[in-house]
């Protein structure tokens, strides 16, 4: 499975854009580029998915670079309900549906 | 959006008793869902896949025997702690994943157990 480098962490001021970058050099052709955040003591919940183009959602858009080795979720208009940790997932093929999940980011937004 | 029901939330029991957590999809079949550990500060370890109408697929070293995976119909699989102990406390969280491969997984909320 494609592995994931994602900073520890990241503060953000409220109202700006929370760039969150994600690295997956090791990532093959057919493998989705997924976003989840999880909340304190909660479920991860879906942000947005991708293969190759940019995507955006009422969510957040996420920019996946030309060779695919990387990508960026953004939050255009961060709010304190932002403060999470974010994972970015490699999804494996079909036949294998399994997530691992990395360390993530925690991401702090500040008022 | 999909929606994925886990119930208890939250449970406390004494040590040596079995626990059953439910894991439902509410308005999308789901063929095949997922059982997650979470530990405090920790991220979340994949414990066994359950797929419909067949055994689990467990992941290494998660006792089989321990955890009990039933997943019988396309829109509930259960997961039952058998003979749980202080050390089975935990954040469990399971997540479902309807057909397509393109189709995100949706994560329950979780229930966190906690064995005296």
């Amino acid at each position: 499975d494609a592995k994931t480098t994602q900073p520890t962490s990241m503060d953000c001021a409220e109202g700006r854009a929370a760039n969150l970058p994600c690295n997956h050099s090791t990532i093959s052709g057919n493998e989705y580029v997924y976003w989840y955040r999880q909340i304190h003591s909660q479920g991860p919940q879906y942000i947005i998915h991708g293969l190759k183009n940019n995507e955006t959602n009422e969510m957040a858009s996420l920019i996946i670079t030309e060779d695919r080795k990387s990508s960026t979720l953004i939050l255009p208009h961060a709010t304190l309900r932002d403060t999470a940790v974010y994972y970015c997932i490699v999804r494996p093929p079909p036949g294998n549906e399994k997530l691992t999940f990395g360390t993530g980011t925690r991401l702090t937004i500040i008022p | 959006g999909a929606v994925v029901s886990q119930h208890p939330s939250w449970v406390i029991c004494k040590s040596g008793t079995s626990v059953k957590i439910e894991c439902r999809s509410l308005d999308f079949q789901a063929t095949t869902m997922f059982w997650y550990r979470q530990f405090p500060k920790q991220s979340l370890m994949l414990m066994a896949t359950s797929n419909e109408g067949s055994k689990a697929t467990y992941e290494q070293g998660v006792e089989k025997d321990k955890f009990l995976i039933n997943h019988a119909s396309l829109t509930l699989s259960t997961l039952t702690v058998t003979s749980a102990h202080p050390e089975d406390s935990s954040f469990y969280i399971c997540s479902a994943s309807g057909q397509g491969y393109d189709q995100p997984q949706h994560f329950g909320d979780g229930t966190r157990l906690s064995i005296l």
